[in-house]
C-alpha cells in the first residue's frame, strides 16, 4: 500500500473558524510532511515530523498548528486564517531523509 | 545552498513528439534526484529517480540520467501522449541535508491530439 490519504478534499472556512486537516499513511514511514502549494508554484515545506517529533518548522505562522498523534497520522489545525492562506495543502511521507516522498491528493482550502 | 533550476514552460507539443525538459542543480553533498509529476487536481507523484552519478531512472517511457559532470537531470520521452499533460517538477534531496526536498519551479506540459 503506497497511499497517503487526506481529508477533507475541499474546505471552505471563515477567518474566525477553527478546522483541522487530516493525513494518514500505513507504509511504516517515519517522516511526515505538510506542504502548502499555491497555483502554478512548487510545494512549499511547512513542517516535518520525524519519529513523531517536530523536526522542521519553516517559520510558519502560529495560526497553523501541526500535530502527530502517532506514526501513521498527521493533523494540521487551522485557526484565524487569512484569505492569503487559501491554497492546496499537501501531506507527504517518506521512509527517511533523502528518500522518495509519497504525496496525498491534497486539501483545497479556501478562506473567506 | 542547494537549488534546482528547470526550464520554464508551458511546453506545448503534438502527440508523438519528442519531449525534453531541462533540469540542472547545485548541491554541496551527494543528493538523490527526482522527477515528480502533478496531474490536474491531484497531488505530486514520483515519476522516476536516481540516487548516484550515471544512474538512469525510467518509468512509463520517461527517462533521466544523473550527470554529475554537468549537474543535470534532464527528463526525456520519445513519444508523448495527451495523457502526459501535467506539471513536472525536478527535485533533489540530500540525506545529509535533513528532510528538505528542493523543488524546481515546475514545467507545465500540454500535449495536443
Amino acid at each position: 500500500d503506497t497511499e497517503v490519504t487526506q481529508t477533507p478534499k475541499h474546505l471552505v472556512m471563515g477567518m474566525t473558524n477553527k478546522k483541522s486537516l487530516k493525513c494518514e499513511q500505513h507504509m511504516g514511514h517515519r517522516a511526515m510532511y505538510w506542504y502548502k502549494q499555491k497555483a502554478k508554484k512548487p510545494p512549499e515545506l511547512m513542517f516535518v515530523y520525524s519519529y513523531e517529533k517536530l523536526s522542521i518548522n519553516e517559520s510558519v505562522p502560529s495560526r497553523f498548528s501541526p500535530e502527530c498523534p502517532n506514526s501513521s497520522l498527521l493533523n494540521l489545525h487551522l485557526h484565524a486564517l487569512q484569505p492569503e492562506d487559501s491554497a492546496l495543502y499537501l501531506c507527504a511521507s517518506s521512509q527517511d531523509s533523502g528518500n522518495t516522498q509519497y504525496f496525498g491528493p491534497g486539501t483545497r482550502l479556501t478562506v473567506l | 545552498g542547494d537549488s534546482v533550476t528547470q526550464m520554464e514552460g508551458p511546453v506545448t507539443l503534438s502527440e508523438e513528439a519528442f519531449l525534453t525538459i531541462n533540469c540542472t542543480y547545485t548541491a554541496t553533498g551527494y543528493p538523490s534526484l527526482f522527477w515528480y509529476v502533478q496531474y490536474p487536481g491531484e497531488g505530486l507523484q514520483l515519476l522516476l529517480k536516481a540516487t548516484k552519478a550515471d544512474d538512469k531512472g525510467s518509468n512509463k517511457g520517461f527517462e533521466a540520467t544523473y550527470r554529475k559532470e554537468t549537474t543535470s537531470f534532464h527528463l526525456e520521452k520519445g513519444s508523448v501522449q495527451v495523457s502526459d499533460s501535467a506539471v513536472y517538477f525536478c527535485a533533489l534531496s540530500d540525506r545529509d541535508g535533513g528532510f528538505k526536498t528542493i523543488f524546481g519551479a515546475g514545467t507545465r506540459l500540454f500535449v495536443k491530439a
